[in-house]
C-alpha cells in the first residue's frame, strides 16, 4: 500500500538558512499534519491542513509557514533556521472527515542545522 | 503535568513474555486513542487505535480503554526481540482539534 512520502530525507543547513520540507499523503487522504521531534523527545504538533485549508495550529514558529496545494500535498518553510531547529520533522497524513482520522507517518525529514 | 502520561521504562521482558504498556491521560475529552511504535530514528508506525471502552485485539497487539479511569493500554503477546521499540500512546482531544496528543514513550526491551 501506498504510504506517506517526504523529501528530502535528510538536510544540512546554516544557521539562518532556509529550508522547504515536502510532504505527499497517502492517495485520498485530504488531512495533513506536520510534527517536530527532538532527540529523546516524543512528538511536537506543528500545523495541519484539511483540504487546502488550514485546520489546527501548535507550537509552530513564526519563523515557519506551511501549505497544501491542490494535489494535496503540504510544504514546510523554515526561514532564519536557528541550531535549535535540528530535529526530525514527520509529516502524517488521514482521512479526515469522514474517516477515523487514523494518522499514517512518513519516514521524516531529518534537518540538521549547522 | 503532561496531558498523557507514560513510563519512561525501560521496561524489560523474556522472549514470549506478555509486554503491558500503561498510558494515562488528563483530558475527560479525549476521544480517540492510539499506540505507536517507534524504532531508533524511524517514524512513528500505527500499531492500534481504540475508541470505546473495553479490548480490542489485533494478532499479538490487544488495546484495553477504560475511560472512566482515563487509562489505555496495549499487551504484547509472545512478545519478540524485535519488538523492542519506543512505544507512544497518542490522544486525540476534541477541543484541541485532530492533532494528537503523545506522551513520552516506553521503552520496551525484549530480551532473547
Amino acid at each position: 500500500a501506498a504510504g506517506v512520502i517526504q523529501s528530502p530525507r535528510h538536510l544540512i543547513k546554516e544557521k539562518r538558512e532556509t529550508a522547504t520540507l515536502k510532504c505527499y499523503p497517502i492517495p485520498r487522504h485530504d488531512t495533513v499534519y506536520w510534527y517536530q521531534q527532538g532527540p529523546g523527545q516524543d512528538p511536537q504538533f506543528l500545523i495541519s491542513f484539511y483540504e487546502k485549508m488550514q485546520s489546527d495550529k501548535g507550537s509552530i514558529p513564526d519563523r515557519f509557514s506551511a501549505q497544501q496545494f491542490s494535489d494535496y500535498h503540504s510544504e514546510l518553510n523554515m526561514s532564519s533556521l536557528e541550531l535549535g531547529d535540528s530535529a526530525l520533522y514527520f509529516c502524517a497524513s488521514s482521512l479526515g472527515a469522514t474517516g477515523t482520522y487514523e494518522q499514517y507517518f512518513g519516514p521524516g525529514t531529518r534537518l540538521t542545522v549547522t | 503535568q503532561k496531558e498523557v502520561e507514560q513510563n519512561s521504562g525501560p521496561l524489560s521482558v523474556p522472549e514470549g513474555a506478555i509486554a503491558s504498556l500503561n498510558c494515562t491521560y488528563s483530558d475527560r475529552g479525549s476521544q480517540s486513542f492510539f499506540w505507536y511504535r517507534q524504532y531508533s530514528g524511524k517514524s512513528p508506525e500505527l500499531i492500534m487505535s481504540i475508541y470505546s471502552n473495553g479490548d480490542k485485539e489485533d494478532g499479538r497487539f490487544t488495546a484495553q480503554l477504560n475511560k472512566a479511569s482515563q487509562y489505555v493500554s496495549l499487551l504484547i503477546r509472545d512478545s519478540q526481540p524485535s519488538d523492542s521499540a519506543t512505544y507512544l500512546c497518542a490522544v486525540k482531544i476534541w477541543e484541541y482539534g485532530n492533532k494528537l496528543v503523545f506522551g513520552a514513550g516506553t521503552i520496551l526491551r525484549v530480551k532473547s
